[in-house]
């Protein structure tokens, strides 16, 4: 199992951009990069997948380089609702649903 | 989309007594299932992955004998804190994956608090 690396914390402002970059240096070639977010007391909500180059949903962007040894979420134009733990998971959710092992995650802090 | 929903959101219970925890999967039949546990402040914890038909495959150091899983149909796990302690006190979260998305749907979590 691909193991991931991200920064323990993050804070911004609302209205700016935020990057959270993850780092999945032994992930497989079946392996797809899947972020969740987490509110207090919630179990995680999806917020985005890919596999290769770049994925844009309505609420986020995620770039992946051509080597896929690392991932970078991108949120537009945060709000204090933004205010959450960012996980970075990686595993190959089409081939059976082989676990996915949770990391620290990025605990991002959205100021006025 | 698809749901996951757990019950109960939350309880409390004496030390000593056993409590049931449900996952069900609303909207599309779930082979597999998974059981996470999540102290304050920390990440998730994979506890076990529970298999519709056949026993859950637990996580190194989950005592199985402790945590009991039943996943007796395509859209319903249970997990069962056998004799419960203050320590099992705990955020307890089930996900199951729909898959022709390859998405995995957690549930809402199920605190459990032990006097």
């Amino acid at each position: 199992l691909a193991k991931t690396t991200q920064p323990i914390s993050m804070d911004s402002y609302e209205g700016q951009e935020v990057n959270i970059t993850c780092s999945h240096n032994n992930i497989a070639t079946n392996d797809y990069i899947t972020w969740y977010q987490q509110f207090p007391s919630q179990g995680p909500r999806f917020i985005i997948q890919g596999y290769k180059t770049k994925v844009t949903n309505e609420v986020a962007s995620l770039f992946i380089p051509a080597d896929r040894k690392s991932s970078t979420l991108s949120l537009p134009r945060v709000s204090l609702s933004d205010t959450a733990v960012y996980y970075c998971l990686v595993g190959d959710l089409l081939g059976g649903y082989n676990k996915l092992i949770f990391g620290a995650g990025t605990r991002l802090a959205v100021h006025p | 989309g698809a749901v996951v929903s757990q019950h109960p959101s939350w309880v409390i219970c004496k030390s000593g007594t056993s409590v049931k925890i449900e996952c069900r999967s609303l909207d599309f039949q779930a082979t597999t299932m998974f059981w996470y546990r999540q102290f304050p402040k920390q990440s998730l914890m994979l506890m076990a992955t529970s298999n519709e038909g056949s026993k859950a495959t637990y996580e190194q150091g989950v005592e199985k004998d402790k945590f009991l899983i039943n996943h007796a149909s395509l859209t319903l796990s249970t997990l069962t804190v056998t004799s419960a302690h203050p320590e099992d006190s705990s955020f307890y979260i089930c996900s199951a994956g729909g898959r022709s998305t390859g998405e995995l749907f957690f549930g809402e979590g199920s605190r459990l608090t032990v006097l």
